[in-house]
């Protein structure tokens, strides 16, 4: 199946709110609320910041928050700060038992 | 503390074999999934498969089947994943994790074994 489509880049300065859009179809994002999202660090392993479309888990930072809406999830960061300059991955389940990951997103902090 | 520890970095020729390991610890190695996930050098992730060590029920995501094995050995809590014949385009970092449940999100991740194919 293909991947789940994401911005390729966004940016935003320390304060300020920036959202990630995860565009997927029905077999996908749009059917299940089994949507997940990661952050990756350069040459770290991705840490799970977001599961089942709208949880954080515990010790994530209430900065971040996801929804969906139809085929389209989305995570927002509030209050951006300098550290949450990462790559950004959403995931989802799918109708064929597998899961599948988007492209990834860079984020910026100017 | 839940911990996964992966092999070290390997550097094969084309056509070689290869396997590498995920050792889990601070939980019941039986009784939670792990997956595997594929980063090519500058590229996304992409999840290759997973495996339940309590019985070794094994799915693989279609990119994948037929290409590499995962298979799992529960007496001394450790997952692999496996090559019969590299190829060039297998260079990657693969990464484990422990899946909550089936298909629920990866929770706990091992550090990743970088792959080098070159000839």
């Amino acid at each position: 199946q293909s991947a789940l489509t994401q911005p390729a880049s966004v940016s935003g300065s320390p304060g300020q709110s920036i959202t990630i859009s995860c565009t997927g179809t029905s077999s996908d994002v749009r059917n299940y609320n089994y949507v997940s999202w990661y952050q990756q660090h350069p040459g770290k392993a991705p840490k799970l910041m977001i599961y089942d479309v709208t949880n954080r888990p515990s010790g994530v930072s209430n900065r971040f928050s996801g929804s969906k809406s139809g085929n389209t999830a989305s995570l927002t960061i509030s209050g951006l700060q300098a550290e949450d300059e990462a790559d950004y991955y959403c995931s989802s389940y799918t109708s064929s038992s597998t899961l599948v990951f988007g492209g990834g997103t860079k984020l910026t902090v100017l | 503390e839940v911990q996964l520890v992966q092999s070290g970095a390997e550097v094969k020729k084309p056509g070689e074999s290869l396997k590498i390991s995920c050792k889990g610890s601070g939980y019941s190695f039986t009784s939670y999934w792990i997956g595997w996930v594929r980063q090519m050098p500058g590229k996304g992730l992409e999840w290759m498969g997973i495996i339940y060590p309590g019985d070794s029920d094994t799915r693989y995501s279609p990119s994948f089947q037929g290409q590499v094995t995962i298979s799992a050995d529960k007496s001394i809590s450790t997952a692999y994943l496996q090559w019969s014949s590299l190829k060039a385009s297998d260079t990657a970092m693969y990464y484990c994790g422990r899946h909550g449940g089936w298909l629920e999100p990866i929770g706990y991740w091992g550090q990743g074994t970088l792959v080098t194919v070159s000839s």
